[in-house]
């Protein structure tokens, strides 16, 4: 089975505070990509990553950042939290050129306060 | 403009009755595909289904069926015989693969009461 783990089911930080989200895939996919779910919006892309040390902005990449050291990893940064970036986090991940689905992570339902 | 458009913010059907999920897409590529995604209460996010702009016939997975018209951009989702584990929000998605980025762009969602 593929699976994607997300470090943290729920997490609560203060405004200010550095926050990291991990995300790990057992399946040697080579893309990864992290989402914010927000009610009424759907799905909104933040960054993908294509490969190792690779990222690419997504639509809504600002006051975040990524880090793909391993191919396994891909690593969501908060740099300084705000209260706008309360949100339901979710991790994916997919082949390369698949034409089939993104699996994705459990979620990290983050609160700032 | 919207890629991804799902008119229905909610909808409430009766247990096994068929149910139908609007989604219609925006794009100017001749290759691409169109995913449904079920997320539960509990967050997860699973795939049911996926028809790429190239296949004749409509995808179906079990209760799943894809009602795919090309001419129109619509790809609503079937759900036959509608169960009470059906409850869900449902998010219609499309990758559109001439751009060879793998992205997959999501719409805002149905959520799906279905009731005893």
């Amino acid at each position: 089975d593929v699976k994607v783990t997300q470090s943290s089911r729920y997490l609560v930080k203060r405004t200010g505070e550095k926050v990291f989200l991990e995300c790990v895939q057992d399946m040697d996919h080579e893309n990864m990509f992290w989402y914010r779910q927000d009610p009424g919006l759907g799905l909104r892309l933040i960054y993908f990553s294509y490969d190792v040390k690779m990222k690419e902005k997504g639509d809504i990449p600002e006051g975040y950042s990524v880090s793909r050291e391993k191919k396994e990893r891909f690593s969501l940064i908060l740099e300084s939290a705000s209260t706008n970036q309360t949100s339901m986090y979710l991790c994916a991940s997919s082949h390369r050129d698949s034409n089939y689905e993104q699996y994705f992570g459990p979620g990290t339902r983050l609160t700032v306060t | 403009a919207q890629k991804i458009t799902q008119t229905q913010p909610g909808m409430f059907v009766q247990e096994k009755e068929a149910v139908t999920l609007d989604c219609t897409y925006d794009t100017s590529d001749q290759s691409y595909g169109l995913f449904w995604y079920k997320q539960p209460s509990s967050g997860e996010m699973i795939f049911l289904i996926y028809q790429g702009s190239y296949d004749e016939q409509n995808a179906t997975e079990g209760r799943y069926s894809l009602n795919f018209q090309k001419a129109r951009k619509s790809a609503n989702l079937v759900i036959s015989a509608s169960q009470l584990g059906d409850s869900a929000m449902y998010f219609c998605a499309m990758r559109e693969e001439e751009n060879r980025d793998d992205k997959i762009i999501f719409g805002k969602g149905t959520r799906l009461h279905i009731l005893p």
